[in-house]
């Protein structure tokens, strides 16, 4: 069965710092790769997604990740981190036609200001 | 504007209560979903459906039940309460592709 590993599990930064999260899955088959944010005290919303293509994303906020399939990694990039982007963010992965996603564990980010 | 609601926002029920939380969607998806979000485990995913009367289990399901029997409402039911299912409680539509609309959660505590 698909997991999906989120390695830090809490991360402090100062404002201006740069950002990265890391993400691994196991299943080595075709797969939809996500992130998902939620801030305190709201439900997740989609950050951004891969489906194919340039490897190289960029979502909402200046947030970007990339999609390495020879380590089956997608790690979140962000330059300069701000306040507001403290927040949980979660990686999730669905195997392409299965419909359903699954989800790291989730690292909490603060940013102090 | 579409939209997915919970209800309740908060709960607080008695150990061995029937619990039902509710979700209703607008969106007209037929993908549905419930997680349930805990500290260390991220979201796990409880029970989801592909379109009505399709349900199917997810990765932590016992000791819940859902139904569908309209493409809007998916609830959710906790035939027994435990403490173990004390959690936030997230329900999800979906078009297709891993592109998820969460709704607000709903803070399950069993005492």
């Amino acid at each position: 069965a698909q997991s999906v590993s989120q390695h830090n599990h809490h991360v402090i930064l100062s404002e201006a710092a740069s950002l990265e999260l890391g993400c691994n899955y196991s299943y080595g088959g075709t797969v939809n790769l996500f992130w998902y944010v939620q801030y305190p005290g709201q439900h997740l919303q989609l950050l951004l997604k891969y489906f194919s293509g340039d490897p190289l994303v960029k979502g909402i906020k200046g947030f970007e990740a990339e999609f390495i399939k020879s380590k089956f990694s997608f790690n979140l990039r962000k330059p300069s981190v701000q306040w507001s982007d403290t927040a949980e963010y979660f990686c999730a992965v669905e195997n392409t036609g299965f419909q359903k996603l699954v989800f790291g564990t989730g690292t909490r980010l603060l940013v102090s200001p | 504007d579409a939209e997915i609601t919970q209800s309740p926002r908060h709960k607080i029920t008695e150990t061995g209560r029937q619990v039902t939380l509710a979700c209703h969607q607008t969106w007209n998806h037929n993908n549905m979903f419930w997680y349930r979000q805990d500290l260390g485990h991220g979201l796990r995913l409880i029970h989801y459906s592909y379109g009505v009367q399709d349900t199917n289990k997810g990765e932590v399901s016992d000791g819940y039940s859902v139904s569908r029997s309209n493409t809007e409402d998916l609830p959710l039911t906790l035939e027994s309460a435990a403490s173990s299912q004390t959690s936030v409680y997230f329900c999800a539509s979906s078009p297709g592709q891993g592109i998820y609309t969460f709704g607000s959660g709903t803070r399950l505590t069993v005492v």
